[in-house]
Formats: C-alpha cells, structure tokens, sequence
C-alpha cells in the first residue's frame, strides 16, 4: 500500500525552538505539499516542491522554509518557532495520476 | 472568487441520506475530488469525477456535478456513525495543484 510518512503525530515545542517536521513518501512522486490546517480555516498550502532541490512558495510561508535534498523527503521548518504556528500539519504528495493528493497522517504541532 | 466553497457543518440523523455541497472556482478543472478525514487523521480520497461527467456512483456515495453552474455535491445514502468526518471538495488546478475548500464537519446522530 502506497503511504506518505510524516515522522510524528503530535509534537510539543517551545517559543523560539527551530522545529523540523518530516514527510517521507515510497511513491517515486514529483510533486510534494506542506498545508497546515485550522478550524474554520480549511486547508492553506505553505509550500510545495515540484522536484528535488526546487521550493515554491505557497500562500503562507511567512516563518516558514523547506528542504527537498531527496525525492521521497520534503521537510518543513520552523526557523523560529511562535504560538501562532500552533496547528494540524499536513504533507501531501502527488504523482502523475488522476488520483489526486496522497496524504500523511498529519502532526499536530503545539507551540507553548 | 477564488475560493472553493462549502457549508461547514451538517447534521443528519443514521439511516437518512447525507447531501455535502461545494462551489467550484474554476471550469477549466479537469477533475473534481471529495476527501474524508476522520478526527485526528490526515485525509484520504473518497471519490472523484472526471469533468466531463455528470454524475458518479460508488456504493452508498453519488457524485453530481454541474459545469455550468461549478457545483459538485456528495450524497451519502444511509448514512452512517462511521461516517461522521470533515469532507473536503477540492478541484484541480493545471497539471499538479489543488485548491481545498474549508471542509465540511458532517456530524451523524444515532
């Protein structure tokens, strides 16, 4: 069964902590997303990589950066960790079918 | 506009149908596309359809959608506890993007 891997279901960081947060897909997939998700809010694109060592940016990357060194990895981080970064995250990846987004399981990420 | 739009709560009763409602953005989308997340779950797709269909069934979940007026609607038939979730709408954008709507929290009451 095809999976996307995020490293951690919930995580709990401190104001200021630099945070990384892991998503591993066995797709061979190009295209990969960071989303996070809030009440209300639906799902926001933070950024998406259309293959290894390529980023763009999404609607909101403000506090946020990325890394693609491997097709299966796209990491995301926190440079700098703020309560308003407080949410569900979600990493997706999409290959050339019609099937849409694979998903991760998502990390729910607690900024004290 | 921009957005994908979607009610974002329903409650229905286990044993009736369940009908989920989204405006689209854009009529060039190929495809149109219904997630469901369970709660602390990422989200997994449910169904599409293809934009040159109107309607498409698959067991107990019924897809119609309207090009001219970029309306898309999920109907589930009797619906039941297991299907309490947040279901997304989402269309197809060029070859690799996607745009969400807000999702909808459809609540099912025994």
């Amino acid at each position: 069964d095809v999976k996307v891997t995020q490293s951690s279901r919930y995580l709990v960081k401190r104001t200021g902590e630099k945070v990384f947060l892991e998503c591993v897909q066995d797709m061979d997939h190009e295209n990969m997303f960071w989303y996070r998700q809030d009440p209300g809010l639906g799902l926001r694109l933070i950024y998406f990589s259309y293959d290894v060592k390529m980023k763009e940016k999404g609607d909101i990357p403000e506090g946020y950066s990325v890394s693609r060194e491997k097709k299966e990895r796209f990491s995301l981080i926190l440079e700098s960790a703020s309560t308003n970064q407080t949410s569900m995250y979600l990493c997706a990846s999409r290959g050339s079918s019609v099937r849409g987004y694979t998903f991760g399981s998502g990390t729910r990420l607690t900024v004290v | 506009g921009e957005d994908v739009e979607q009610s974002l709560f329903l409650s229905v009763r286990e044993g009736d149908s369940s009908v989920i409602n989204c405006t689209y953005t854009d009529s060039s989308s190929t495809y149109l596309y219904w997630y469901k997340q369970e709660p602390g779950a990422g989200l997994q797709l449910l169904t599409y359809i293809f934009s040159n269909m109107d309607m498409k069934q698959d067991q107990r979940l019924t897809v119609l959608l309207n090009k001219k007026d970029k309306h898309l609607s999920l109907r589930i038939a009797d619906t039941q506890t297991g299907d309490s979730a947040i279901y997304f709408c989402a269309e197809s954008i060029g070859s690799n993007d996607m745009r969400f709507g807000a999702g909808t929290r459809l609540t099912v009451k025994p």
